[in-house]
């Protein structure tokens, strides 16, 4: 079966840190490869994606991804921490053929600290 | 409109009662997506429409949930008889293409959600 890992389920970090959180998948295809972040009583809002190419990938406030297919991995980081990234991060993964359903992740609550 | 839109945002029902959550998809986004999001957990797929066709319902829990799309646009996902495991948040979400055409086009995006909690 299609499954994703986060393997951090809490993470702290201070303002002006770098982050990194990880995600892996299980399935041997081409995946699609999605991050999202939800805020406290709000829906999900997409960070970033991968398709095909270039295998990292810049997405919105500054985050990137980077698609690993030897370690079937795709890890969000970011440089510099701003204490409103404090939110629950979900990597997701979709795949061509069957590309319906997105396979969530149980999610990564960052905390930043000032 | 601007966004996937969801209503109610917040229900509160007794067990036994049937409840019924509304999502308004992004105007000519042809897919639908519903998601159970149980407290602490990543989202799961419930089921899925492309245009009024429901052509993945694998992810209903049991035959208390039914999820129409009669005209192709507005969603209703219903839940008959609910019991106190039914208490999530349940998001949907819209994509503007087929789901087999690939790409940027499967995207999903996502309202804001219906928290239901059952007593």
């Amino acid at each position: 079966a299609q499954s994703v890992t986060q393997p951090d389920i809490h993470i702290t970090v201070s303002e002006g840190a770098s982050l990194e959180l990880r995600c892996n998948y299980s399935y041997g295809a081409t995946p699609y490869l999605f991050w999202y972040v939800q805020s406290p009583g709000q829906g999900l809002q997409l960070l970033l994606k991968y398709f095909s190419g270039d295998t990292l990938v810049q997405g919105i406030k500054g985050f990137e991804a980077e698609f690993k297919r030897s370690q079937s991995s795709f890890n969000l980081r970011k440089p510099s921490v701003h204490w409103s990234d404090a939110a629950e991060y979900f990597c997701a993964v979709g795949w061509a053929g069957t590309a319906s359903k997105l396979t969530f992740g149980t999610g990564t609550r960052l905390q930043v600290t000032l | 409109g601007a966004g996937v839109s969801q209503s109610p945002r917040y229900k509160v029902a007794k067990r036994g009662q049937d409840v019924a959550l509304r999502c308004d998809p992004i105007s000519g986004h042809v897919s639908l997506f519903w998601y159970q999001q149980a407290l602490g957990q990543g989202p799961e797929f419930l089921t899925y429409f492309q245009n009024e066709a429901q052509l993945d319902k694998s992810g209903l829990p049991s035959d208390r949930f039914f999820a129409e799309r009669p005209e192709g646009s507005v969603s209703t996902l219903k839940i008959q008889r609910t019991q106190q495991e039914d208490s999530a948040v349940y998001l949907c979400a819209s994509s503007l293409a087929f789901v087999t055409s690939g790409g940027a086009k499967n995207i999903q995006y996502f309202g804001a959600g219906t928290r239901l909690s059952v007593l």
